[in-house]
């Protein structure tokens, strides 16, 4: 069965220091990963995507990940955390193969972020 | 350019009644989806659809229907709603069902079912 991890529900930083989000996934062939967040009563908002190349990618507002093929993850960082970043992140793959799965993306349950003053 | 629309954004339904969740995208997408998120579950795939008149089932199919007339609309309903359907509802759309590109989501539908 396809799954997508994000180990700890909750992270708490605060401002001005690293962050990480963590997230693995088991599923077949070589997915696509992508990161997403939600702000309060809002819709998810795409931050950035892994499809193939360069194992560090860069998104949108500082954020960036690292996808490690050989541990399947791809977690999500940033250098230095703002309050602004206080939100649910959500890691997603999604199946390359085609399949009858016809490219359907797999969430993990989220991590909820706070980043405190 | 307004992505992706979905209306009512709240709604109280009795057990029973039935009701229809709109989806509307001005992209041109060909694939749609429908999600459910609940806490501590993620999102779950309700049904999705690859282009007009082409529909499938998701993860949790039971208790919703689909169609597809239209490349833009993608409406979901509810057909004899249940407590079990609180929820907020999500629709997606990205260009083809195999494109790299990220899905963009509407700003959800917040529904309680008394």
């Amino acid at each position: 069965a396809q799954s997508v991890a994000q180990p700890e529900d909750q992270v708490n930083v605060a401002e001005g220091n690293p962050l990480t989000v963590k997230c693995t996934y088991s599923v077949s062939g070589n997915p696509y990963l992508f990161w997403y967040v939600q702000y309060p009563n809002r819709g998810l908002q795409f931050l950035l995507k892994y499809i193939t190349g360069d194992n560090l990618v860069k998104g949108s507002y500082g954020f960036e990940a690292e996808f490690n093929k050989s541990q399947t993850s791809f977690h999500l960082k940033k250098p230095s955390a703002l309050v602004s970043d206080s939100a649910l992140y959500f890691c997603a793959v999604r199946l390359t193969d085609r399949g009858s799965t016809l490219g359907r993306l797999y969430f993990g349950r989220g991590t909820q972020l706070t980043v405190w003053p | 350019n307004a992505g992706v629309t979905q209306t009512p954004k709240f709604q109280v339904l009795k057990t029973g009644q039935s009701m229809t969740l709109q989806c509307a995208q001005d992209m041109n997408h060909e694939y749609m989806s429908w999600y459910r998120q609940d806490p501590g579950m993620g999102l779950r795939l309700i049904h999705y659809s690859v282009g007009a008149g082409i529909t499938d089932q998701g993860e949790v199919p039971n208790g919703y229907n689909v169609s597809r007339s239209t490349t833009e609309d993608f409406p979901l309903r509810l057909l004899s709603a249940a407590p079990s359907q609180t929820s907020v509802y999500f629709c997606a759309s990205r260009y083809r069902s195999y494109s790299n590109q990220p899905q963009h989501f509407g700003d959800g539908t917040r529904l309680s079912i008394l």
